[in-house]
């Protein structure tokens, strides 16, 4: 079975605009959730969606939003980029909406910003 | 609120030798899991172990081995006859309350331990 899949890998963006990435889920996962890593430093939590429905909510700006879709598929799209926000944002799967379950992680899209 | 520690910014070893990584967390919640995690050079995090609050017999994994202690906060990494291919960054995390990988905070990640293993 496929992993985690996200696309783009690699992103260059200027300050202001805007970008939309992409996540497929494990097949079967149902729960997607996305993080920043900014260089050095451990992932961040963004977002966490659940049967369509956002879940939870890490301490990220309005610029920040995301969406699943009826496969479980998921974007995160990020409005009015700035320098700060050049990270690899990493999405991850798991098969339900229970604490214990370890969620999966894709190879990450790295932004950049120039 | 949760924290995890990783004090190790990196560690540089030999081959063959063991090592442990460290890791403390912070949690108010008695209901709590943590994990650890690897992060080879491509970037994917590769999932390597889960622990309940509820679950302090410590485990092995050929060689792996994690030590969970909740009288001092710490869930320790160990790779013992360390080889090359385990250099990476490691990463370890808290899950607390609530939904899925952590709940409305999602997972708490330290910030890492580079694991360098020199041939």
């Amino acid at each position: 079975d496929a992993g985690v899949t996200q696309s783009p890998t690699h992103l260059i963006k200027t300050r202001g605009q805007h970008v939309t990435l992409r996540c497929s889920p494990i097949s079967g996962h149902k729960s997607v959730s996305w993080y920043q890593q900014v260089l050095g430093q451990g992932p961040q939590f963004i977002f966490q969606y659940y049967e369509k429905e956002e879940r939870g909510r890490g301490n990220f700006p309005d610029r920040f939003s995301a969406r699943q879709f009826p496969n479980y598929s998921s974007e995160l799209n990020v409005n009015a980029l700035l320098l700060g926000d050049s990270a690899l944002y990493l999405c991850a799967s798991s098969l339900v909406q229970v604490r214990d379950q370890p969620q999966h992680f894709g190879d990450g899209t790295r932004l950049s910003i120039l | 609120a949760q924290k995890v520690t990783q004090a190790q910014t990196e560690i540089s070893v030999v081959e063959k030798e063991d090592v442990t990584l460290d890791c403390v967390y912070e949690t108010r919640d008695t209901t709590y899991y943590l994990f650890w995690y690897k992060q080879p050079p491509s970037g994917e995090l590769v999932f390597l172990i889960r622990r309940n609050s509820f679950d302090e017999q410590n485990e092995i994994s050929g060689r792996y081995s994690w030590n969970f202690q909740k009288s001092t906060s710490s869930f320790n990494f160990t790779i013992t006859a360390s080889q090359v291919v385990d250099s990476a960054v490691y990463f370890c995390a808290l899950s607390e309350a609530g939904y899925s990988g952590g709940g409305a905070d999602g997972l708490t990640f330290g910030k890492g331990t580079h694991l360098i293993i020199q041939p």
